[in-house]
């Protein structure tokens, strides 16, 4: 089945920008979404098919997608921004849902 | 305002049977697929199971298929998920998740989740 690969962590101090990889193979062909989950909550999706943000999402979230890495970027980071965050896409071939394993965001 | 509120912590003992809801509102309950996705402690998400409302359907994860089964109520807006033989692994957190339309793709909103607790 499909594989997505997050890094573990990642860490940022306020102000600078965020960066979280999300690697497939061919990844760029597909829709990626991401989540973030902060303590104690449930996720809440933070970007939807590469790069559209829902309601409420602040615009210093965004997303790109191309070949074989998905990248979601957080500008001018904050401390409540500090959270897991995870990469989804749609297996077409096994036709379900397929999650990377999450990166843990630090913000120092 | 969509919401899904789930029944909140479980406690049951391995080899009992559990039966875990999710009530929908704020939204067309048969024309989005609703489905769970596990937390195990300290760990990723993975998706178990959806079902669409509108006609049954229904889709599994392989790795959960004849260990749990899904329902879903239209006459109360509400989805389950059972189990018929709990065990000390199925010790996690459940999120009812609603996909963002008919098209499942990605998950829009997510309840609260259900703490189930398995004893030996």
């Amino acid at each position: 089945s499909y594989v997505l690969t997050q890094p573990p962590s990642v860490s940022v101090a306020p102000g600078e920008t965020a960066t979280i990889i999300c690697e497939g193979d061919n990844i760029g062909s597909k829709s990626i979404h991401w989540y973030h989950q902060k303590a104690g909550q449930a996720p809440v999706l933070v970007i939807s098919d590469d790069s559209d943000r829902p309601s409420g999402i602040p615009e210093r979230f965004s997303g790109s997608n191309s070949g074989n890495t998905a990248t979601l970027t957080i500008r001018r980071v904050e401390t409540g921004d500090e959270a897991d965050y995870f990469c989804q896409v749609w297996d077409t071939d096994t036709d379900h849902p397929v999650f990377g394993g999450g990166t843990k965001m630090t913000v120092l | 305002e969509v919401q899904l509120v789930q029944s909140r912590t479980e406690v049951r003992k391995s080899g009992d049977s559990l039966k875990i809801s999710c009530k929908a509102s704020g939204y067309s309950f048969t024309t989005h697929w609703i489905g769970w996705v596990r937390q195990m402690p300290d760990k990723g998400l993975e998706w178990m199971a959806v079902i669409y409302p509108g006609d049954s359907d229904t889709r599994y994860n392989p790795t959960f298929q004849g260990q749990v089964t899904i329902s879903a109520d239209r006459s109360t807006t509400t989805a389950y998920l059972q189990w018929n033989t709990l065990k000390t692994s199925d010790r996690a957190m459940y999120y009812c998740v609603r996909s963002s339309s008919v098209v499942l793709n990605y998950f829009d909103s997510w309840g609260q989740g259900t703490l189930v607790t398995v004893s030996s």
